[in-house]
Parts: structure tokens; C-alpha cells; sequence
């Protein structure tokens, strides 16, 4: 079953805003990731947390991870146009390969 | 440039064609990975292929065919598809070890339309 869920799902922001996006998950996990795809295009890894971790930041981007609530937040801060894209949480499942994905966030962010 | 090359781009079919997806990965991993993406939906993941052996298939209907000849390779074949087929397909490539999962590398995509 899907195991990763972002919210909002569409999120509509002015450039310069800071951009929340949340993740919830159901079972134990080693890490969460976030991925951003443009429009038709592949996804792009922007930052992985373990487990082990509460925050990290990369850039303008901070993650939290609460694995006691099974959930993460991506925040952009100081949007740029250049952001507008899907957000996309995954998770991994320790029995296989597989990466568990969320159905993403769509953020618009306008000039 | 991710590393993860697709092809073609963009590919029109009718249902009773056959065509064949490409990708290629320049980044020495051990893992690639074929995912379908439509509309409004999670990623689905169709196929893994762990050292050029396949670990996962998600029950895809045998209209899909995949075949990964190296570790650089990896093919999706496509026979008799339906239009509801039509999606984004998207591959990925990745350096697994057995401690936790790792980053995925995705191509572009393919975006398939069947008529």
C-alpha cells in the first residue's frame, strides 16, 4: 500500500514566501527523501534525512523528520519562480527495493 | 544531467504496434529501475533490476517486457498496449547496498501516448 502522502497537495505562493510541505508515512524507516520533478520531466534527489536525524538543511531548503508522528517537512524559504514544481516524499521499505512514494505537491509560486 | 539518459522523448503508438524504450546510465550503479507516472497518481515501480538480474516485478501485465542486457542497460518492450497505458515512464538508476535504500537518479522520461 502507499505509504508516503504529502500535503498540501497544490500549494500557491508569491516568490519571495517561504513554501511548507508535509509527509506523512505508516511503518519504521531508515531515511526519507525529497525529490523535485518539473513539469514532464524526471524526478531530482534535493536532500535524504536518516532516521537518526531531526533536521537538515541544504541551501534554502530545511527538512525536519518527526518519527515519532511519521512525518517530515520541506520548506523552501525565500521562493524563487524557479521553484514551481512537484514535491515528492519517499520512504524506503527495509524488506525490499523499493521506495515508497507519496502522490507529490504541486507549488506555484508567482512573480 | 543526471547521468540517466532515455529514449525516445516522446513516442506515439497504436494498440497493436511494438515499440521499445530505452535508457542508459553513465554513473556505474548497481541498480535501474523502470516507474510509470500518471496524472495525479504516485509513481508506480514496474521493474528492478539488481546486477542485471530482475528483484521486483509489481504484477505489470506481459504487454510490458522488460530486458536489462548490463548493469548500463535497461529496456522496456512494449507490444499491444492499451490507452490507458499512456503515462509518463520514467528510469532511474541507483548504488544499492544492504544497509538502507539510496538516491535515485531518473532520466527525463519517455511520454508515451497509445492511440
Amino acid at each position: 500500500s502507499q505509504q508516503g502522502e504529502e500535503d498540501p497537495q497544490a500549494l500557491s505562493i508569491q516568490e519571495g514566501e517561504n513554501a511548507t510541505m508535509n509527509c506523512s508515512y505508516k511503518t519504521s524507516i531508515n531515511n526519507l527523501q525529497w525529490y523535485r520533478q518539473n513539469s514532464g520531466r524526471g524526478l531530482v534527489h534535493l536532500i535524504l534525512i536518516r532516521s537518526n536525524e531531526r533536521e537538515k538543511h541544504s541551501g534554502r531548503l530545511r527538512v525536519t523528520l518527526d518519527t515519532s508522528k511519521k512525518s517530515s517537512s520541506l520548506l523552501i524559504t525565500a521562493s524563487r519562480a524557479a521553484d514551481t514544481a512537484s514535491y515528492f516524499c519517499a520512504t524506503d521499505a527495509k524488506s525490499n527495493y523499493q521506495l515508497i512514494w507519496g502522490a507529490g505537491t504541486k507549488l506555484i509560486i508567482k512573480p | 544531467e543526471t547521468g540517466v539518459t532515455q529514449t525516445p522523448r516522446h513516442l506515439v503508438m497504436g494498440m497493436t504496434n511494438k515499440k521499445s524504450l530505452k535508457c542508459e546510465q553513465h554513473l556505474g550503479h548497481n541498480a535501474m529501475y523502470w516507474y510509470k507516472q500518471s496524472a495525479k497518481k504516485p509513481l508506480e515501480l514496474m521493474f528492478v533490476y539488481s546486477l542485471e538480474e530482475r528483484v521486483e516485478n509489481n504484477s505489470v501485465p506481459s504487454r510490458f517486457s522488460p530486458e536489462c542486457p548490463n548493469s548500463s542497460h535497461l529496456f522496456l518492450h512494449l507490444h499491444t498496449l492499451q490507452p490507458e497505458d499512456s503515462a509518463l515512464y520514467l528510469c532511474a538508476s541507483s548504488q544499492e547496498t544492504s544497509r538502507a535504500k539510496n538516491i535515485q537518479y531518473f532520466g527525463a522520461g519517455t511520454r508515451l501516448s497509445v492511440l
